[in-house]
């Protein structure tokens, strides 16, 4: 059974970067034709794709996001990790790492809270 | 943010069978069958319910059912019980590599 769970720091200032990492255990980052993505959910609100990894490493994100937004697989140690930067207050959220699709989510993490201080 | 349309509550007594809605823009759900729909209790994570617009993971209950007409997609509970109240959310694929959320619609049993 493929377990997920975030890590990262709670608490970022304003104009720095957000860094989160997702360690996957129970099936490697690199097998099983895996796409790898990011979710978030700002407070009492609805949910966001941030973006996703292949495990080929391609990766794909939301135009909304993009510009700001790296994903990158670590595959020595079977994680994937999220980059936003130039954060502002409306980037704090709930964030989950997911897999296995790219289309649909049955893997969750149980979800990184980044508040975003100024 | 949300793209796709759901309306924000849904209320029904034990047993009834209610339907929530998913409205899209081409093209995301007129398009594509990749809808799907999760379950979200409090504190928890989302749950997958539904994908493919209408098959269900190995595990969840075939009281959950999903489809789709036009642009529009649904998801229905029958027999519903008070396990059931939550927040329920649905997504699609809309081209191009992008993927849509809904904001949720919240089902409370009365």
């Amino acid at each position: 059974q493929v377990q997920l769970q975030e890590s990262g720091p709670g608490l970022v200032k304003a104009s720095e970067t957000l860094s989160l990492t997702c360690s996957v255990s129970g099936d490697s980052v690199t097998s099983g034709r895996y796409y790898w993505s990011w979710i978030r959910q700002a407070p009492k609100k609805g949910m966001e794709w941030i973006g996703s990894i292949y495990y080929t490493g391609k990766t794909y994100a939301n135009p909304s996001l993009q510009s700001r937004v790296t994903i990158s697989l670590d595959t020595s140690n079977n994680q994937f990790s999220l980059k936003l930067s130039s954060v502002s207050a409306a980037d704090t959220a709930l964030y989950y790492c997911v897999g296995p699709t790219f289309f649909s989510f049955d893997y969750w993490g149980q979800g990184a809270l980044v508040t975003v201080s100024s | 943010q949300s793209v796709l349309a759901q309306p924000a509550s849904v209320s029904g007594a034990p047993g009834q069978s209610i339907p929530i809605s998913c409205g899209g823009t081409s093209p995301d759900i007129g398009t594509y069958n990749l809808v799907s729909w999760y379950q979200q209790h409090p504190g928890k994570a989302p749950k997958l319910i539904i994908f493919e617009v209408n098959k269900r993971p190995s595990g969840v209950s075939d009281r959950f059912s999903g489809s789709k007409s036009g642009n529009t997609a649904s998801l229905t509970i029958s027999g519903l019980q008070a396990e059931d109240e939550a927040v329920y959310y649905c997504s699609s694929y809309a081209g191009n590599n992008l993927m849509e959320f809904g904001a949720g619609t919240k089902v409370t049993v009365l």
